[in-house]
């Protein structure tokens, strides 16, 4: 049974750029959220997604924006890069009870 | 703001010691609880969860939780080298079966041979 699947691995942009970042839920789950990791924090929510709307949002500006498929499967989306968007990018997919991370994706902004 | 407090760490534990893990919570309606173990590279694995007042086992790990005092805890008995990692403990903010977790910024464990 797949887990949760990220991909990229690792990504470098540059101040400006656009990123799309992609992940695929754990067989069986239904909701993926994104998560933002800076090195030494504990992650941060992004937003939810659940029958392909955003179900919750957490404090980050417009320039993230996501979109979830019939088949569950998830996008990010940052436009506008900053340095400080460098960060590990966490997709975790639920259906009731804990949520299960991906491997990540590690983004860094030059 | 509602916050999840850990203690950063470090926090040194002999091998075969119990470490005691802590985390508090700001915010009395939290219904779900979450311990989760975060490798160096490596993302969050989901270790504990709990969600009445109590102790849960299971295995070495015991997840602790008071909401009167908003408290939560683990504790990991007989320690092992693989036990050193960052874990973090995850509040749920989410409403009407939506998760929204809210994360402490995770008390980096060392357990010593």
């Amino acid at each position: 049974d797949a887990g949760v699947t990220q991909s990229p691995t690792h990504l470098i942009k540059t101040r400006g750029q656009q990123v799309t970042l992609r992940c695929s839920p754990k067989s069986g789950h239904d909701t993926v959220s994104w998560y933002q990791q800076a090195l030494g924090q504990g992650p941060q929510f992004i937003f939810q997604y659940y029958e392909e709307e955003e179900r919750q949002r957490g404090n980050f500006p417009d320039r993230f924006s996501g979109h979830q498929f019939p088949n569950y499967s998830s996008e990010l989306n940052v436009n506008a890069l900053l340095l400080g968007d460098s960060a590990l990018y966490l997709c975790a997919s639920s259906n009731t009870g804990g949520e299960y991370f991906g491997p990540g994706t590690r983004l860094t902004v030059t | 703001q509602k916050e999840v407090e850990q203690n950063s760490g470090p926090l040194s534990v002999p091998e075969g010691a119990i470490a005691s893990l802590n985390c508090t919570y700001s915010d009395r309606g939290s219904q779900s609880f979450f311990w989760y173990r975060q490798y160096s590279g490596k993302s969050p694995e989901l270790i504990m969860s709990i969600y009445s007042n109590g102790d849960k086992e299971d295995g070495r790990f015991t997840a602790q939780l008071n909401k009167a005092s908003q408290y939560v805890s683990l504790l990991i008995r007989d320690s092992q080298p693989s036990d050193s990692a960052t874990y973090l403990c995850a509040v749920n903010w989410g409403f009407q079966g939506a998760q929204k977790l809210v994360f402490g910024q995770g008390t980096r464990l060392t357990i010593n041979p």
